[in-house]
């Protein structure tokens, strides 16, 4: 059973440019969440998305936003990148038949530095 | 409102010592979850255990073994006879029935479990 993917996995922008990231949730999973990680306020809670609809949000500007497709994919954007967005931004999604009990699988993330 | 305090930033040990990860969390909610996560050098966060806030009996799953203590709101995470392959950064986590979904979790600054063979 493959696992959570993201994509991409590295990549590198300047100041004022947007970003957006995928992320392939497992088969059957419906849930994806996104957290981002910095070496400064370590693991934080940006969003959760389920059958389409943003169901939670964390405590991040605007210019952090996400979606979901039907095929349970999500995407998030950031747009107008200041330095402090460079992060591993971390994809999860949780299981159909769990329901939303916080039993999260992770990606491996993607790091993004702005410069 | 919530919060979840690792103390411990690094820990050192030698293969087969016994380590213990300390967790102490705040919360006004009466009903709510809490994790360990583990996470490696390749980036992605593995789920450990997850304990709901009316079970507190402890549980041990092979070398790892959990003790959740409401008195004290602790939730610790002992490793028995650890291995290099344990080397981890390790994550306490809380999520809360009154946060719009309990997979909104709140995180520890984690714990970077070095053992040295």
């Amino acid at each position: 059973k493959a696992g959570v993917t993201q994509t991409p996995r590295y990549l590198i922008k300047t100041r004022g440019q947007q970003v957006t990231l995928s992320c392939s949730p497992i088969s059957g999973h419906r849930s994806v969440s996104w957290y981002q990680q910095t070496p400064g306020q370590g693991l934080q809670f940006l969003f959760e998305y389920f059958s389409e609809t943003q169901r939670n949000k964390g405590n991040f500007p605007g210019r952090f936003s996400g979606r979901q497709f039907s095929n349970s994919r999500s995407e998030m954007n950031v747009s107008t990148l200041e330095l402090g967005d460079s992060a591993l931004y971390l994809c999860a999604s949780s299981p159909l038949a769990g329901g939303r009990t916080g039993e999260l699988f992770f990606g491996e993330g993607s790091r993004l530095t702005v410069l | 409102a919530q919060k979840v305090t690792q103390a411990q930033t690094e820990i050192s040990v030698v293969e087969k010592e016994d380590v213990t990860l300390d967790c102490v969390y705040e919360t006004r909610d009466t009903t709510y979850y809490l994790f360990w996560y583990k996470q490696p050098p390749s980036g992605e966060l593995v789920f450990l255990i997850r304990r709901n806030s009316f079970d507190e009996q402890n549980e041990i799953s092979g070398r790892y073994s959990w003790n959740f203590q409401k008195s004290t709101s602790s939730f610790n995470f002992t490793i028995t006879a650890s291995q290099v392959v344990d080397s981890a950064v390790y994550f306490c986590a809380l999520s809360e029935a009154g946060s719009g979904g309990y997979n909104k979790l709140i995180f520890g600054a984690g714990t970077r479990l070095a053992v040295h063979p």
